[in-house]
């Protein structure tokens, strides 16, 4: 059974950095395209940006290339998310997601971050 | 950008009824290559994460009920539930795979009455 289970997320103030974590299981994880997409408290859908099986190539959103890399460790099994200059906007449920390839056929169980002063 | 523009934002049916959503992207999501749609649906229920439902427009994923139907082409596409259940409660996103960034539509909640 696939299981991406993300954690290091909470209250943060602005301008601070936070690192979020995703351990997958249940499939080999060094075949997989992986990504990060958030939901804000309104439940806009935002795809953050992926990396590469083999941790060599990524891609952002634009407007989030600047203050967000993400990472990964075979070894660990483990996707990481890098967020630096965290804004309000950011306040949001982050979920690491596995890509199909055509879709992102699986979602963690997400983890809050929340931006406040 | 490929902006996805999804409707209606909300819908509140009956059980049983039939249901339509719609997605239309600013740009094809049809590949010249392999002649596929990278157009996929998705269906979050209250409190739980997002789960694929139809991938390349039409493509069911396995375990979802034959009565999720997805069809469509180009820039034009619906998710279509037949006989909706109390289950089917939840609010449904289209996503483009076609190209970075990958963008969704903005939701539909679906509500049982």
């Amino acid at each position: 059974e696939v299981q991406l289970v993300e954690s290091g997320g909470g209250l943060v103030q602005p301008g601070a950095s936070l690192k979020l974590s995703c351990v997958a299981s249940g499939f080999t994880f060094s075949d997989y395209w992986m990504s990060w997409v958030r939901q804000t408290p309104g439940k806009t859908m935002e795809w953050i940006g992926d990396i590469k099986y083999d941790g060599s190539d990524t891609n952002y959103a634009p407007s989030l290339k600047n203050r967000f890399t993400i990472s990964r460790d075979s070894a660990k099994s483990t996707l990481y998310l890098q967020m630096s200059n965290v804004r309000s906007e950011d306040t949001a449920t982050y979920y690491c997601t596995r890509d199909g390839g055509s879709s992102i056929d699986y979602w963690g169980q997400g983890v809050m971050v929340t931006v406040s002063s | 950008d490929i902006v996805m523009t999804q409707s209606p934002s909300s819908l509140a049916v009956s059980a049983g009824e039939t249901v339509t959503i719609n997605c239309k992207s600013s740009r094809s999501l049809l590949s010249s290559g392999n002649q596929k749609n990278y157009l996929a649906w998705y269906q979050q229920k209250p409190g739980q994460s997002p789960k694929l439902l139809i991938y390349l427009a039409s493509t069911r994923e396995s375990g979802v009920p034959d009565r999720f139907i997805g069809s469509g082409s180009g820039t034009d596409f619906t998710l279509t539930i037949s006989s909706v259940q109390a289950e089917d409660l939840a609010d449904y996103y289209c996503q483009q795979h076609y190209s970075y960034p990958l963008t969704f539509g903005s939701g539909t909640k679906l509500e049982i009455k």
